[in-house]
């Protein structure tokens, strides 16, 4: 397996919603990122995890809240969400020690809308 | 921190037309870099990666870059483009670590457009 699996593709949302994204992967990579793109722009990081703790975060706003309960599964949990923060949010992974030069694994992202 | 720079924000060519994109960063120590493309509508995919050694790096789909230290950049090129090429093309930056916490830092893209 060597994908990053996001789930759900699409997500529509209230702005007093609770909602939460889902990223998996199966290939023992213990680097684990979010990252928020919004349309025509470069992804921007959110967050990063490495071995299971949050080693980052670029100062976003605490209605977004991330959270690793394992070394496959990473999660983003949104409450009190505004509009602008409609984006699509990549996850992305990376394996971390004695193979530090491979590339990121991107997932194909969930297209979240606030409404 | 690093920096990417991609001066090239939309790039029309026809078909069977050589292409170069554009790509600087800033950073005063060790490098890895990277170039991504994004179908419309669809993720990231890595055409090609630098890491170490050889400076001229190639990819999948007949993409190859050049890393160029002295002038802190690395340039995406393919000798003839195809319709099927049209694309966002990011280039990416994070500082040469052995940690997974280190930051990928993105460029802010270069949109290529191909002409039948």
């Amino acid at each position: 397996d060597t994908e990053v699996t996001q789930t759900p593709k699409h997500l529509v949302m209230g702005m007093t919603n609770k909602k939460s994204l889902k990223c998996e992967q199966h290939m023992g990579h213990r680097a684990m990122y979010w990252y928020k793109q919004k349309a025509k722009k470069p992804p921007e990081l959110m967050f990063v995890y490495s071995y299971e703790k949050l080693s980052i975060n670029e100062s976003v706003p605490s209605r977004f809240s991330p959270e690793c309960p394992n070394s496959s599964l990473l999660n983003l949990h949104l409450h009190a969400l505004q509009p602008e923060d409609s984006a699509l949010y990549l996850c992305a992974s990376r394996p971390i020690w004695g193979v530090a030069n491979y590339g990121y694994t991107f997932g194909s992202g969930t297209r979240l809308t606030v409404v | 921190a690093q920096s990417v720079s991609q001066h090239n924000h939309h790039v029309i060519l026809s078909e069977a037309a050589s292409l170069e994109l554009g790509c600087n960063y800033s950073y005063g120590g060790t490098v890895n870099l990277f170039w991504y493309v994004q179908y419309p509508g669809q993720h990231l995919q890595l055409l090609l990666k630098y890491f170490s050694g050889d400076p001229l790096v190639k990819g999948i789909k007949g993409f190859e870059a050049e890393f160029i230290k002295s002038k802190f950049s690395f340039n995406l090129r393919k000798p003839s483009v195809q319709w099927s090429d049209t694309a966002e093309y990011f280039c990416a930056v994070n500082a040469g670590a052995n940690f997974g916490n280190e930051k990928l830092t993105f460029g802010t893209g270069t949109r290529l457009t191909i002409i039948p």
